[in-house]
């Protein structure tokens, strides 16, 4: 399976603190997403990136891409408390020919 | 634009009950996709829509799952019968262009279904 597996599995930091959220996944890419969902509401989409890119910035958003290392990470500096949520990551195989796979997830909990 | 609506937001069913959920995506967008997520597990693919055309249906659990989308608007999934294990939000998404084409999803907030 080339199933994400977010790293850790639940987070708490204190408000203004930054959060970092680890993927891993198995096989070979086209690209690598991540979502946040709130608690009882759909996944939203936060970034893509693709298979040739190593680094990519949204708003206090930064995810890093090491294909070397079959490896994700997704930081969100000066956290909110509004920025608890469970992130997920989610692969594309390279071949194209299969689904959007996700991971279990990383409950981030931003302490006020 | 309005986003993706899934319908019912809740479902509490017996054993051996049909439930229909449905999904209507986003206006325009071709690719529609059935999630499932049961308690504390990944999130699981069910299948994928190109219009009115299965596309991938490999993570359908059993021919007791049934998707359909006529005319390649809304979408329907049926469960008969259901059974306890078939618990969980399931998530309907849509994307203009397909994840292989890095279209990102777009997702509705979800049915959740209980089997008692």
């Amino acid at each position: 399976s080339q199933q994400g597996e977010e790293d850790p599995q639940a987070l708490s930091i204190q408000e203004g603190e930054n959060a970092t959220m680890n993927c891993s996944y198995k096989t070979s890419i086209n690209n690598l997403q991540w979502y946040r969902q709130n608690s009882g509401r759909g996944l939203v989409h936060l970034i893509l990136i693709r298979s040739n890119e190593r680094e990519k910035h949204s708003g206090r958003l930064r995810v890093t891409l090491d294909t070397s290392k079959k490896s994700s990470s997704l930081l969100i500096t000066a956290s909110r408390a509004a920025d608890t949520a469970s992130y997920f990551c989610a692969t594309v195989d390279i071949s194209g020919n299969t689904p959007l796979v996700f991971g279990k997830g990383t409950r981030l909990s931003v302490i006020a | 634009e309005a986003g993706v609506t899934q319908f019912p937001s809740h479902s509490v069913i017996e054993k051996g009950q049909t439930v229909t959920l449905r999904c209507d995506p986003i206006s325009g967008h071709d690719n529609l996709y059935w999630y499932r997520r049961v308690m504390g597990k990944e999130i699981k693919f069910l299948l994928h829509f190109v219009k009115e055309s299965k596309q991938d249906e490999s993570g359908m659990p059993n021919n007791r799952f049934l998707a359909e989308r006529t005319g390649g608007t809304y979408s329907t999934l049926k469960v008969q019968p259901a059974e306890l294990e078939d618990s969980g939000v399931y998530f309907c998404a849509s994307s203009q262009d397909s994840a292989a084409n890095n279209s990102p999803l777009h997702f509705g907030n979800g049915t959740r279904l209980t089997v008692t």
